[in-house]
């Protein structure tokens, strides 16, 4: 397996603009993740889906943040409107019960807000 | 809420030594702790999981305790070599979710 694939992995754009990130789990896992990572907060969960539905989604920071998982091998994270505050890594990860709920992680989209 | 607590300040050692990070939690009795590595650019990768009825786990170079006294988590790399410098997060979970809270992290570098 490939991991769990993001995209893209980097993405620069203007404020105001509608910002979408994409991933791909891995293939059987049925719990996703997304992160997003600050130097100042760290690793922050932001929702997470249990066999493609929201189970808890209260790190979302606010409206302008949605999740997605239409189907077991695709979640999408949007931002609209972006803000220059919203620059950081996101990560997303996914897991399987059947693997002590370690998580596997991508390699993170970098988001710069100008 | 719950809250898990690194020190955020760097740890650097001698090439040889044995490195010891900490992880503290607080407001909750976690299921189990897991530790991860990262380094520079990439996502997190996992390296060990303790639950809270075992006192210790080892891998290779690599021991975790749980003390769910003192609600404290130690990761000690013995025999450390340069190669082992990178960030260590410390993260926490509950249940069968699988959901994981993560400490911020403890950035160790090792010296040759």
């Amino acid at each position: 397996d490939a991991g769990v694939i993001q995209s893209p992995r980097h993405e620069v754009t203007e404020m105001g603009q509608e910002v979408t990130l994409r991933c791909k789990p891995i293939s059987g896992h049925n719990s996703l993740f997304w992160y997003r990572q600050t130097m100042m907060r760290g690793l922050e969960l932001l929702i997470y889906f249990n066999n493609n539905v929201p189970i808890d989604d209260s790190g979302m920071p606010e409206d302008r943040f949605s999740a997605k998982m239409p189907n077991a091998s695709f979640s999408t994270l949007k931002i609209q409107p972006s803000e220059p505050r919203d620059s950081a890594v996101y990560f997303c990860a996914s897991s399987s019960p059947d693997k002590n709920t370690e998580a596997f992680f991508g390699q993170g989209t970098r988001l710069t807000v100008v | 809420s719950q809250k898990i607590e690194q020190n955020s300040e760097a740890l650097n050692i001698q090439e040889g030594k044995t490195a010891t990070l900490t992880c503290n939690y607080t407001n909750y009795s976690p299921a189990y702790l897991q530790w991860y590595r990262q380094d520079p650019g990439r996502g997190p990768v996992f390296l060990l999981l303790i639950r809270e009825n075992e006192k210790e786990k080892r891998k290779e170079r690599l021991k975790v305790t749980f003390d769910t006294t003192l609600k404290q988590s130690l990761f000690h790399i013995t025999a450390s070599q340069p190669a082992d410098s990178a960030t260590y997060l410390c993260a926490q979970g509950s249940g069968n979710t699988g959901k994981l809270i993560f400490g911020q992290g403890t950035t160790l570098q090792v010296k040759p």
